[in-house]
């Protein structure tokens, strides 16, 4: 399998821009979790969905963040419009029941 | 409330040395499991070992070992014969129930570790 996979792996980007991460899940892997990396604040869960429902999403810092699940197989986070604090590596992560698997990263810059 | 505490934000220790990087937790589930990872500076996650909160043996995992003191809620990670290549970001983490039964997984603020030869 080619593992949980990020796209972009970097995005520079102007404050008050929309910018959309991606990840697609492991096939099969019926959990998917969205984490932020950040100096200060570490790893915090923002989201995950269960089977493609979204189960929890109170780590969202504000309604500027979204996500979706479409499918089995894809996932979005969405940032309208992005602010310089959003700067951060943004991780997806999918299991079944086991430990999670990791995409690369998505290292996003606002300017 | 579920949550994760690494009360050591970095530590050093010599080549070949032992290491312990500590781990607490807390949660009121009776079912739940521990993880650690490891993040090298190039950014990936790796997973190390896993212990599940029914599990009566430490967990092993070649030169890591997970020290499970489950009445005093610590998840203790054990790095054998430490090796430059050891030295990375630690993060200890837990899976708990959430909302609709359905598990999330939590990190700890995580342990820098660097090795000196």
């Amino acid at each position: 399998d080619a593992g949980v996979i990020q796209s972009p792996r970097h995005e520079v980007t102007e404050m008050g821009q929309e910018v959309t991460l991606r990840c697609k899940p492991i096939s099969g892997h019926d959990y998917l979790f969205w984490y932020r990396q950040t100096m200060m604040r570490g790893l915090e869960l923002l989201i995950y969905f269960n089977n493609n429902v979204p189960i929890d999403d109170s780590g969202m810092p504000e309604d500027r963040f979204s996500a979706k699940m479409p499918n089995a197989s894809f996932s979005t986070l969405k940032i309208q419009p992005s602010e310089p604090r959003d700067s951060a590596v943004y991780f997806c992560a999918s299991t079944l029941r086991g430990e999670l698997f990791f995409g690369e990263g998505s290292r996003l810059t606002v300017l | 409330a579920q949550k994760i505490t690494q009360t050591q934000p970095g530590m050093f220790v010599q080549e070949k040395e032992a290491v312990t990087l500590d781990c607490t937790y807390d949660t009121s589930d009776q079912s739940y499991g521990l993880f650690w990872y490891k993040q090298p500076s190039s950014g990936e996650m790796i997973f190390l070992i896993y212990q599940g909160s029914y599990d009566e043996q430490n967990a092993t995992e070649g030169r890591y070992s997970l020290n499970f003191q489950k009445a005093r809620k610590s998840a203790n990670l054990v790095i054998s014969a430490s090796q430059l290549g050891d030295s990375a970001m630690y993060f200890c983490a837990m899976r708990v129930s959430g909302y609709s039964s359905a598990s999330k997984i939590i990190f700890g603020s995580g342990t820098r570790l660097s090795i000196r030869p």
